[in-house]
């Protein structure tokens, strides 16, 4: 079975632009969470998706947008780029979304802001 | 705010020594405490989810343990191979929402 899959694996952006991350999720699992993750801590979350819609939000400003499709693959928007956006940002799917779920990583799109 | 802290933030041992981490959360709406291996290049991958106080779990030569009423688990690594060299990552969950919120992390290198 593929696990969760993500694109693209890294990018390079400059400030000001916009940036769509894409994940899919592991086949049956309905709920798709982001996360941020920069050098030396453990990750942000971001967004939780549930049965496409949104269940949960991090302690990010509104620059960061989510969305979920029928088929339960989400994409991450980031409007109006700054340099300390630039980090790894991780997918993880679940069956569920409530926390008792073990949630599935991606390997991340490695963002860099210049 | 919540906050989970992992200590130590790492960790040199020599192949065969046994180890252990800490990873402290709060003891309030409490739902479930994760632990991740994370190594360098790949994917975060899910050791445990435990949920019950007094939990342990057991996969291999890893095992953990919870004590949800004073906040803190422990992960444990029995004669540590080169291969057990990682990120250990714990993330506390609270709430009927797939928020985890993570540690910073405990980094082991395993000398051969």
């Amino acid at each position: 079975d593929a696990g969760v899959t993500q694109s693209p694996t890294h990018l390079i952006k400059t400030r000001g632009q916009q940036v769509t991350l894409r994940c899919s999720p592991i086949s049956g699992h309905k709920s798709v969470s982001w996360y941020q993750q920069v050098l030396g801590q453990g990750p942000q979350f971001i967004f939780q998706y549930y049965e496409k819609e949104e269940r949960g939000r991090g302690n990010f400003p509104d620059r960061f947008s989510a969305r979920q499709f029928p088929n339960y693959s989400s994409e991450l928007n980031v409007n109006a780029l700054l340099l300390g956006d630039s980090a790894l940002y991780l997918c993880a799917s679940s069956f569920d979304r409530a926390p008792l779920w073990e949630q599935y990583f991606g390997p991340g799109t490695r963002l860099t802001v210049t | 705010i919540l906050n989970v802290e992992q200590s130590p933030q790492s960790l040199h041992v020599q192949e065969g020594d046994s180890t252990n981490f800490t990873c402290s959360f709060p003891s309030s709406n409490f739902y479930a405490l994760h632990w991740y291996r994370w190594e360098t290049a790949k994917s975060p991958e899910a050791l445990f989810v435990m949920t019950l106080n007094g939990d342990e779990k057991k996969k291999g030569r890893i095992s953990a343990t919870l004590n949800t009423k004073e906040g803190y688990s422990y992960l444990y690594i029995k004669g540590s191979q080169p291969e057990d060299s990682a990120t250990y990552l714990c993330a506390f969950g609270s709430g009927n929402t797939g928020k985890l919120i993570f540690g910073q992390g405990t980094t082991l290198q395993v000398k051969p």
